[in-house]
């Protein structure tokens, strides 16, 4: 079981709304990336913060915002939802100062997220 | 930019069987890849990664997995498996920038 938490599990949204979602990262991971993944696809790259930056982004509207929090912790915000955006979010962290053959991602349990 | 295919939507197998997932990646450089698992209404669990060293990697659950950079492939490998094994599995290659490209994955199906 990882340390990464998210909140809310699931959500019901209707169209036009604005949504938070909530990730709490592993102890000591400066790494905090999100996914989006619709059903019966792969996840798919949103952005990524790190140590409270914007670290890359995806090929997603810029509806799709973030931010980092000195603990670590994180939040995708999704403005004006349509329906396409209902999916799994998932959240990542890493450390990102060990390199991938020293760390890896944990992943949370994800938010549905539904839009109707 | 990289990417990830996983020729394989769907596989049945009978449990005690062997069991092989296909993945192959495009990525310039020397590729971190990775395997994960998801059961129904989870998140993504890490089964093994690669990065360098020996070609083949042991993961949990009894899955290991051989890197062949002349075909650009990852398979994973299973000698034998348990029912509890039926999930959707992820091949993943790393960028330097710790993203991760995901294949659209392959669900497995597990017979009794």
């Amino acid at each position: 079981e990882t340390g990464v938490t998210q909140s809310p599990t699931h959500l019901i949204k209707t169209r036009g709304q604005q949504v938070t979602l909530r990730c709490s990262s592993q102890s000591g991971h400066n790494t905090v990336s999100w996914y989006q993944q619709a059903l019966g696809q792969g996840p798919q790259f949103i952005f990524q913060y790190y140590r409270e930056e914007e670290n890359g982004r995806g090929n997603f509207p810029p509806r799709f915002s973030g931010l980092q929090f000195p603990n670590y912790s994180s939040e995708l915000n999704v403005n004006a939802l349509e329906l396409d955006d209902s999916a799994l979010y998932l959240c990542a962290s890493s450390d990102s100062g060990q390199g991938w053959g020293n760390t890896e991602a944990f992943f949370g349990q994800g938010t549905r997220l539904t839009v109707v | 930019a990289q990417s990830v295919t996983q020729p394989d939507i769907h596989i049945t197998v009978s449990e005690g069987a062997s069991l092989e997932l296909r993945c192959n990646y495009s990525y310039g450089a020397t590729p971190y890849l990775f395997w994960y698992v998801q059961s129904p209404g989870q998140g993504l669990q890490l089964l093994l990664k690669y990065f360098s060293g020996d070609t083949l990697v042991q993961g949990i659950k009894g899955f290991e997995a051989e890197f062949k950079r002349s075909q650009s492939s990852f398979n994973l490998r299973k000698p034998s498996v348990h029912w509890s094994d039926a999930a959707e599995y992820f091949c993943a290659v790393g960028a330097s920038d710790y993203k991760l490209s995901f294949g659209a994955g392959t669900t497995v199906t597990v017979r009794a």
